[in-house]
């Protein structure tokens, strides 16, 4: 089984200030792993993901994620948010084939003015 | 076009009522999901499947029951409802492996 935890349930931080959110994660087999954003009243939209090969991994809207597998993390950064990057930030992990994902409870990003 | 669409986005029903939510998906996958958020915004799954089988039925009560007519179609037929089944499910479908999987936009089910 596998188990993800994010560590800040709320990261308030000011418009155009560098943030970091954190996830841990812990498998007894290999994973692969995501961060997903989810804006107010809609889906889920995916931002990046690891499967193998360079452990740093870029994504849509400026953020990156660094992959850490000594200390089973991947936690998400962006070097200057903007107040639309207010929103809902999961992370997951996943095991491939039909699986489905295991989530952690979300980390809510407010960006103030 | 909407790669992921589910129908209704909002449901008020009354407890012991049953209802459906209906899921397409139009990128040719293969492999879907049912999600349940609850009102922590946890996120767990529910039921996937693969070319119309199920794959996984995590600790759901059998009020619940997926059908998937075809691969693009996976819906979610829920029995006598009651209080705690009050959530926003979503779907999701990819190709299956280390693919990543793509979501529906949701539906709030509210029961009274």
């Amino acid at each position: 089984a596998q188990s993800v935890t994010q560590l800040d349930s709320q990261v308030p931080v000011f418009e155009e200030a560098p943030v970091e959110l954190r996830c841990n994660y812990s498998s007894s087999v290999s994973v692969y792993l995501f961060w997903y954003v989810q804006y107010p009243n809609q889906g889920l939209q995916l931002l990046l993901k690891y499967l193998s090969g360079s452990t740093l991994v870029k994504g849509i809207n400026g953020f990156e994620a660094e992959f850490n597998k000594s200390q089973t993390s991947f936690h998400l950064r962006k070097p200057s948010v903007h107040i639309s990057d207010t929103a809902e930030y999961f992370c997951a992990v996943g095991r491939g084939g039909a699986d489905g994902l295991t989530f952690g409870k979300g980390t809510h990003l407010i960006i103030q003015p | 076009d909407t790669a992921v669409s589910q129908t209704p986005k909002y449901l008020v029903t009354q407890m012991g009522n049953d209802k459906s939510i209906k899921c397409e998906q139009n990128l040719g996958h293969d492999t879907m999901y049912w999600y349940k958020q609850d009102s922590k915004k946890f996120l767990k799954i529910m039921f996937s499947y693969n070319n119309k089988e199920l794959i996984i039925n995590e600790t759901v009560p059998n009020r619940f029951s997926p059908k998937s007519p075809d691969k693009a179609h996976l819906n979610l037929h829920i029995n006598s409802l009651e209080l705690g089944d009050s959530a926003v499910y979503f779907c999701a479908s990819s190709r299956g492996g280390w693919d990543e999987q793509f979501f529906g936009p949701g539906t709030r089910l509210t029961v009274l």
